[in-house]
């Protein structure tokens, strides 16, 4: 059974520095991976989807890596502000004979301070 | 817009009471979802549904049902067999993972 490890569990970084989001999975049988944001008390938004043929994506600030053979991905911030602080969620999508379904990370919940 | 709308944002659910959640899609996705989120939590599976009149049990199917009679819409009745339904509850679709998937703004249900 897939598992989805995000650490740490939470992150306090002053304005301007880069945020380095980690997640770990365990089967490397994966389609794809997205990482999505989430607001307090709201739905998930997503940031970036990459699929297992790639090796990164990039969306502005934001840049995710991705290395199957060791089950890593990885999310970068660079210069962060404060709008930024969310709980920022990562999930490993399965083949579509498993239903396409999404495995979640417990989530990284980012603070930035001003 | 295309998005996913989920409805209502709040509900409150007496004990033995069944209730149902909204889910309704216009982005023409084959694929719907249903995650529960308990607070500090990830996501956790419910059911899926792949195709109109077809849908599978996720990881925490107990005291749950779903049905699909439409691509549009796939609701969540949530029985008074499940003994711990206080959660946030997200709907999501996607049309395989071909491309992201979206998610609603989620329904908060109560036990009161």
């Amino acid at each position: 059974k897939q598992e989805v490890t995000q650490i740490p569990a939470a992150l306090s970084v002053p304005e301007g520095e880069n945020l380095v989001l980690n997640c770990s999975f365990t089967d490397s049988a994966i389609y794809n991976l997205q990482w999505f944001r989430q607001d307090p008390g709201k739905g998930l938004t997503s940031l970036l989807l990459i699929q297992s043929s790639q090796r990164e994506q990039t969306s502005g600030r934001l840049n995710a890596s991705l290395d199957k053979s060791s089950g890593r991905s990885t999310l970068y911030i660079a210069a962060s502000q404060p709008g930024d602080s969310a709980t920022y969620l990562c999930a490993v999508g399965a083949f579509k004979a498993a239903g396409n379904k999404l495995t979640f990370g417990g989530g990284t919940r980012v603070l930035v301070k001003p | 817009d295309g998005g996913i709308t989920q409805s209502p944002k709040y509900l409150f659910r007496k004990e033995g009471q069944n209730v149902t959640l909204s889910c309704e899609q216009n982005l023409n996705h084959d694929a719907m979802y249903w995650y529960r989120q308990d607070p500090g939590q990830g996501l956790r599976l419910i059911y899926y549904s792949q195709i109109v009149n077809d849908f599978q049990k996720g990881d925490i199917a107990e005291g749950y049902s779903v049905s699909r009679e439409k691509k549009e819409s796939f609701p969540l009745t949530v029985t008074s067999a499940q003994k711990n339904p206080t959660a946030f509850y997200l709907c999501a679709s996607s049309n395989g993972g071909r491309t992201e998937a979206f998610f609603g703004q989620g329904t908060r249900l109560t036990v009161v």
